[in-house]
C-alpha cells in the first residue's frame, strides 16, 4: 500500500523566514514519482514539481528548493524567504506509474505568511 | 498543453435536486479520469476512478446511486450529484489521466453548495 504523511498540519512564519514542509512516504514499488502541489484559496491545484525515484537530485527553483532522500523515504520542500502569497495549503502526492492508479496525497500542510 | 476544464465552477442548488458537473480535457485523450471531494481545511479523497465506456470504480464509501458518473467520450466525464443534501456541499475536483500515461492534470474545481 502506497500512503504520503504530512506530519505538520498547519505552519505559520514571518514573512522573509525560511520555511520546510515535511513529507515522508511509504511504498513497495520501486519505480514512482513524487509530486508537491499548492493550493491557494481558490481551491484551483497548482503543480509544483515532480521528482521521478530514480533521480535523488535536489532541485532548486527560485525561492523553492526540494530536498529527496530515498534513505529515509522523504520528499521535503523548502521556501526561502517566504512571502505572504506563499500562504496556501500544499499537498505532497505518490504515484506508481504503471497501472491505473490515481496520485495518493498527504493531508496537507496549511501555511501561512504574516507579514 | 494538458488543460482540464470543469463546469460550473460553482453551483448551487436546492436539497432534493441534481446537479451535473462536467470535466473536459481539451487538449489530450483520457481514458481514465479520477473524481475527488474535498472538504474544508481536509484533504482531497478519492471518490471513484472513471473509465472510458466503461463503468467507474467508486472507493468505498461513496455510494454509486447518489454521485452517477459517466464517460461517454475521451474527453469529457461527468459527475452527478443525484438528491442532494446539504451535506454534499463540497469542493469537487477532477483529474484527467493522459491516455497511455501516468500523467494527471486537475481541473479547477467545481464548489458546490446544497442549501
Amino acid at each position: 500500500a502506497q500512503k504520503v504523511t504530512q506530519a505538520q498540519t498547519e505552519i505559520s512564519v514571518v514573512e522573509k523566514e525560511d520555511v520546510t514542509l515535511d513529507c515522508v512516504y511509504e511504498t513497495r514499488d520501486t519505480t514512482y514519482y513524487l509530486f508537491w502541489y499548492k493550493q491557494p484559496p481558490s481551491g484551483e491545484l497548482v503543480f509544483l514539481i515532480r521528482r521521478n525515484s530514480f533521480d535523488e537530485q535536489n532541485e532548486i527553483s527560485g525561492r523553492y528548493s526540494w530536498n529527496f532522500q530515498k534513505s529515509t523515504s522523504s520528499f521535503n520542500f523548502t521556501i526561502t524567504a517566504s512571502q505572504v502569497v506563499d500562504s496556501a495549503v500544499y499537498f505532497c502526492a505518490l504515484i506508481n506509474p504503471r497501472g491505473n492508479t490515481p496520485l495518493v496525497f498527504g493531508k496537507g500542510t496549511r501555511l501561512s505568511v504574516i507579514a | 498543453g494538458a488543460v482540464v476544464s470543469q463546469h460550473p465552477s460553482w453551483v448551487i442548488c436546492k436539497s432534493g435536486t441534481s446537479v451535473k458537473i462536467e470535466c473536459r480535457s481539451l487538449d489530450f485523450q483520457a481514458t481514465t479520469m479520477f473524481w475527488y471531494r474535498q472538504f474544508p481545511k481536509q484533504s482531497l479523497m478519492l471518490m471513484a476512478t472513471s473509465n472510458e465506456g466503461s463503468k467507474a470504480t467508486y472507493e468505498q464509501g461513496v455510494e454509486k446511486d447518489k454521485f452517477l458518473i459517466n464517460h461517454a467520450s475521451l474527453t469529457l466525464s461527468t459527475l452527478t450529484v443525484t438528491s442532494a443534501h446539504p451535506e454534499d456541499s463540497s469542493f469537487y475536483i477532477c483529474s484527467a489521466r493522459i491516455s497511455g500515461t501516468y500523467e494527471q492534470y486537475f481541473g479547477p474545481g467545481t464548489r458546490l453548495t446544497v442549501t
